[in-house]
């Protein structure tokens, strides 16, 4: 089974700043974790993968993530916020291969102020 | 040219009611999904259809029984709806392949059942 952990349901930062969203997943098999993202009114958006290999994964807009198995981690940063980067951030996790079902985190909300 | 599209984006409804809401996809995806966000943004499956089977199936009440008429269609129809149902639904679809599923998701439908 699968299950995945959002640290702060908000986070919030200044235009410009570091962005660190937290996420810690538990899987008995290789995972295969991914980062979607809400914007208002809208379904998720796929941000980012990572399945095998490369451990650190770049995605859309400027974001990446980096997979640590020893800390059963899979955070999402990026450099410098932009306004446009707030919305509702989704940790997921697959046990891989086949008809897997995606397990959600709670999600995180970034704020991102002027 | 929407990917998925799904209908009402808004349900207002009374208890005991039943009421469908309908998904379409037009990426030529073979699997197709539905989830529910509840208010405190979590997002959990509920359904999960290939090529018109039914593959995954959580714990939901019967009430809720999804229809796939084809592949590119999932609808949801929901029996003697209760307070406890207003919630987000969400469709997504996928292509089946050896990898980690990409869901593509669409805007929801916001259920609220009075």
């Amino acid at each position: 089974a699968q299950s995945v952990t959002q640290l702060g349901s908000h986070v919030s930062v200044s235009e410009g700043a570091l962005v660190l969203l937290r996420c810690n997943y538990s899987s008995s098999v290789p995972p295969y974790l991914f980062w979607y993202v809400q914007y208002p009114n809208q379904g998720l958006q796929l941000l980012l993968k990572y399945t095998t290999g490369a451990t650190l994964v770049k995605g859309i807009n400027g974001f990446e993530a980096e997979f640590k198995k020893s800390e059963t981690s899979f955070h999402l940063t990026k450099p410098s916020a932009h306004m446009s980067d707030a919305a509702e951030y989704f940790c997921a996790v697959s046990g891989g291969g086949g008809f897997q079902k995606l397990v959600f985190g709670t999600g995180t909300r970034l704020l991102v102020s002027p | 040219d929407t990917a998925v599209s799904q209908t009402p984006k808004y349900l207002v409804t009374q208890m005991g009611n039943d009421k469908s809401i309908k998904c379409e996809q037009n990426l030529g995806h073979d699997t197709m999904y539905w989830y529910k966000q509840d208010s405190k943004k979590f997002l959990k499956i509920m359904f999960s259809y290939n090529n018109k089977e039914l593959i995954i199936n959580e714990t939901v009440p019967n009430r809720f029984s999804p229809k796939s008429p084809d592949k590119a269609h999932l609808n949801l129809h929901i029996n003697s709806l209760e307070l406890g149902d207003s919630a987000v639904y969400f469709c997504a679809s996928s292509a089946r392949d050896l990898g980690p599923p990409k869901l593509f998701f669409g805007s929801g439908t916001q259920l609220s059942v009075l």
